[in-house]
């Protein structure tokens, strides 16, 4: 089963407007990463964060960690039609040697 | 080198045929990883190897599944006896350290 689940499962905005996706995960992390994945194809890194930050920003994103809650975020400012993809969490758990994904959330931007 | 290689981008197979998938990391990677992917769902762990050793290999990964990384450099990934639910996108990824995963575009499996 996967580690983490994401929230929502699908978001549909206008151009201009920012996009929050959430997502959650159930054991101890070193890092937590974000990819996103255009239809059909492969996997692109967009920003990691290590357990022990609480927020980065990467030009139009900003990422935020609670390891409390095991629980991140995604926000895109702006967001322009050709964000249009699905979103995935992806964790690099304490004492694993790969990535658990999400669930992702597709992201629809409408122009 | 810009980015690791799959190869075929896309399978259709009957079932029952064996299908095999290459994948070229990047050179100074010695981490290698394969997931699969169904359709609307997230990337699921199959097997990783550290250089030519396969280190560990998901439940996921049935016996009709092998994998090799003979050189320590390019991996193959072969699905013997293909059954329709193999169907599903196989990626391939690589990485120096825990952190900097690079996935390649994968390789999409029709099995009819």
């Amino acid at each position: 089963s996967q580690q983490g689940e994401e929230d929502p499962q699908a978001l549909s905005i206008q151009e201009g407007e920012n996009a929050t996706m959430n997502c959650s995960y159930k054991t101890s992390i070193n890092n937590l990463q974000w990819y996103r994945q255009n239809s059909g194809r492969g996997l692109v890194h967009l920003i990691l964060i290590r357990s022990n930050e609480r927020e980065k920003h990467s030009g139009r994103l900003r990422v935020t960690l609670d390891t409390s809650k095991k629980s991140s975020s995604l926000l895109i400012t702006a967001s322009r039609a050709a964000d249009t993809a699905s979103y995935f969490c992806a964790t690099d758990a304490t004492g694993a040697n790969n990535l658990f994904f999400g669930t992702g959330t597709r992201l629809t931007v409408i122009p | 080198d810009t980015g690791v290689s799959q190869n075929p981008r896309h399978k259709i197979t009957k079932r029952g045929q064996n299908v095999t998938f290459r994948c070229d990391p990047i050179s100074e990677h010695n981490r290698l990883y394969w997931y699969r992917q169904t359709l609307g769902q997230g990337p699921e762990f199959l097997t990783y190897f550290q250089n030519e050793a396969q280190l560990e290999k998901s439940r996921l990964l049935s016996d009709r599944f092998s994998a090799e990384r003979p050189k320590g450099s390019f991996s193959t990934l072969e699905i013997q006896r293909t059954e329709q639910g193999d169907s599903a996108m196989y990626l391939c990824a690589s990485s120096r350290t825990d952190r900097d995963y690079t996935f390649g575009s994968g390789t999409r499996l029709t099995v009819v």
